[in-house]
């Protein structure tokens, strides 16, 4: 069954250098995620892409994080001059359609030190 | 902004117990999803349900969606060990853009 794939599984960064998480949804989705679960505590809706843009962010996505599309395959999360509260694991899915379920992948977990 | 509410936080039955979850909305929503993720796991799509007053079943699990869609619940009839993990809703707005999670519920089961 084809999956959602995330890397690295885990990132140690110093506070306030850039990270970029990658991930490959599946390949026939057009509807793509970035979530954030701070250890212990519930899953974070951060932004929606869908036709190359961003269709719908949350108050966490400020100016310190941007996602790109940059070709056909990978979605990537950029957060700049990171912050030590932006320790989590960060999820990526993505769906078929608005309606269809979202497939998450494994997860990269950010530690920012 | 659009928040999710989930209850109970926690809860602990003994297997063969049932268990139920809450979720209650403070705006009428699109869809109400249901996800399940393990320990050290991602959250596991179980179930959307999109009608007013639907009720959609899974082997042991059964799924409402409330008349007003504003409110969810999921219920475990005779729990089993597999069952263990967090209980997740989540709001679905229309064109599907953005998801709202509730908090969760962590069901533990004791054989």
């Amino acid at each position: 069954e084809p999956e959602v794939t995330q890397t690295p599984s885990h990132q140690v960064t110093q506070m306030g250098q850039e990270v970029i998480l990658r991930c490959v949804p599946i390949s026939n989705h057009l509807y793509f995620y970035w979530y954030r679960q701070i250890l212990g505590q519930k899953v974070e809706f951060l932004v929606s892409f869908y036709n190359n843009e961003i269709s719908e962010k949350s108050e966490i996505f400020d100016d310190q994080f941007s996602v790109e599309r940059p070709d056909g395959s990978n979605f990537t999360l950029k957060i700049r001059s990171t912050k030590l509260e932006d320790s989590a694991m960060y999820f990526c899915a993505s769906r078929s359609t608005g309606i269809q379920p979202q497939h998450f992948g494994d997860g990269t977990r950010l530690s920012i030190l | 902004g659009q928040q999710v509410m989930q209850i109970p936080q926690y809860q602990h039955v003994q297997e063969g117990e049932d268990f139920t979850t809450y979720c209650n909305s403070s705006t009428t929503l699109s869809n109400i999803q249901w996800y399940k993720q393990r320990p050290g796991g991602h959250p596991v799509f179980l179930i959307q349900l999109v009608k007013s007053g639907e009720v959609k079943k899974q082997k042991r699990l059964t799924f409402q969606f409330g008349e007003a869609k504003k409110n969810s619940s999921l219920h475990i009839t005779a729990t089993q060990t597999t069952d263990v993990g967090t209980y997740f809703c989540a709001g679905g707005n229309t064109g599907g853009f953005k998801t709202i999670f509730g908090a969760g519920t962590r069901l533990f089961v004791k054989a």
